[in-house]
């Protein structure tokens, strides 16, 4: 079965500082990879995708994630924070159905 | 479009009692998917549907759990009888292509209803 490991629980990070959130996953095929995002009080969003093709994919808000098969690896990145990305963050598989990562939370301060 | 909706959005319920969430999917989209976070942990998958017929119920901790999706529409999640252990939160989320195809995968969630077992 498919798994997903964030092995960052929480993260703090200055305003205008980088940011990388880790995600590894186990898969046995070509996985179709997401990143969502929770703000306090508001759904899960949908921050970016893999599919297939460059492995650099481009999401909202200024996100990025990077697909590596050989690190089995999925890592979410945004090269300056601001404090609106103050969240949670789920890294997920997908294979009929979604398995997430247990999440990991983003703390900006000013 | 209208998004996925979700209510109640938070409710408190005494351990024994029962409650029932309702969500309301994007209209059109066939497959709907029920998820649950307990405090913590990771988002678990439930069940999903596919118009009204359950295709995967698999991840439906127990029979107290019941969802059914009426006419292919909105769907309920009842929990009779609530134990403490069910807390969390609850997602709906759907899409409307087939699970397995590249451009199907892409889930459109809810707010989520959190429920609370006293």
């Amino acid at each position: 079965a498919q798994s997903v490991t964030q092995p960052d629980i929480h993260i703090t990070v200055s305003e205008g500082a980088s940011l990388e959130l880790r995600c590894n996953y186990s898969y046995g095929a070509t996985p179709y990879l997401f990143w969502y995002v929770q703000s306090p009080g508001q759904g899960l969003q949908l921050l970016l995708k893999y599919f297939s093709g460059d492995t650099l994919v481009q999401g909202i808000k200024g996100f990025e994630a990077e697909f590596k098969r050989s690190q089995s690896s999925f890592n979410l990145r945004k090269p300056s924070v601001h404090w609106s990305d103050a969240a949670e963050y789920f890294c997920a598989v997908d294979d009929y159905k979604l398995s997430f990562g247990a999440g990991t939370t983003v703390t900006v301060r000013a | 479009e209208a998004g996925v909706t979700q209510f109640p959005s938070h409710s408190v319920i005494e351990k024994g009692q029962t409650v029932t969430l309702r969500c309301d999917p994007i209209s059109g989209h066939d497959n709907l998917y029920w998820y649950r976070r307990v405090m913590g942990k990771e988002i678990k998958f439930l069940l999903h549907f596919v118009k009204e017929s359950k295709q995967d119920e698999s991840g439906m901790p127990n029979n107290r759990f019941l969802a059914e999706r009426t006419g292919g529409t909105y769907s309920t999640l009842k929990v009779q009888p609530a134990e403490l252990e069910d807390s969390g939160v609850y997602f709906c989320a759907s899409t409307s292509g087939t699970p397995g195809s590249a451009g199907a995968n892409v889930l459109t969630f809810g707010a989520g209803s959190r429920l609370t077992v006293l």
